[in-house]
């Protein structure tokens, strides 16, 4: 089984709508990472929790939450969604070598 | 702040051939240095690191060297195989910040 889980894989919405994306893992790692990959952006983080009850902004955090729920589960919500939300979103962890691991992404499409 | 720039793609080679992806840094402090790796369809994977200067981060055949004088974590691979073909990303890491990456680079190896 895969040690980063995301679900869903694919989705298509609505702009307006309310989505989430959920994260799981079963690494026993604190710290987990949410990004969205655009074709020629690269990564960039959106949130970050270092344990359940922190939870940081990271550089494009706007029109997005996120719910740590408990130590392997991070979700994150599009609270109304739009259409440049449109993107590749990864979670990942990390462990206390450096390393991160992430899952297979989930790809959202907002018409 | 932390920044990291590597160079765009695509790079197209043929099998065998010597692959060079540069990447240059801007960082506070002393950051880590990574190279993730992602294949078509999937997530990123760690494919090496360094942690300091001078260190040589090594894995599958792919090295690439802490410079500190030139800032700089290029990524090497003396003799590249289809199986190459993947988008490569340079990160680095700084203190407890999160990681930050490049724009990516894709690569493409024809037989």
């Amino acid at each position: 089984d895969a040690d980063v889980t995301q679900t869903p894989r694919n989705r298509i919405t609505k702009t307006g709508k309310r989505i989430m994306l959920e994260c799981s893992q079963t690494k026993g790692h604190d710290r987990m990472y949410w990004y969205r990959q655009d074709p020629g952006l690269g990564l960039r983080l959106i949130y970050y929790s270092f344990d359940v009850k922190d939870i940081n902004k990271g550089e494009i955090s706007d029109g997005y939450s996120v719910s740590r729920q408990a130590q392997a589960k991070f979700s994150l919500s599009l609270e109304s969604a739009i259409p440049n939300q449109t993107a590749l979103y990864f979670c990942a962890t990390r462990d206390r070598t450096d390393t991160q691991y992430f899952g297979p992404g989930t790809r959202l499409t907002v018409l | 702040g932390n920044s990291v720039t590597q160079m765009e793609g695509p790079v197209t080679l043929s099998e065998e051939a010597f692959l060079t992806i540069n990447c240059t840094y801007t960082a506070t402090g002393y950051p880590s240095l990574f190279w993730y790796v992602q294949y078509p369809g999937e997530g990123l994977q760690l494919l090496l690191k360094a942690t300091k200067a001078d260190d040589k981060g090594s894995n599958k055949g792919f090295e690439a060297t802490y410079r500190k004088e030139t800032t700089s974590f290029h990524l090497e691979k003396g003799s590249v195989q289809v199986s190459d073909s993947a988008v490569y990303f340079c990160a680095l890491r700084s203190g407890n910040t999160p990681l930050v990456f490049g724009k990516g680079t894709r690569l493409s190896v024809i037989a």
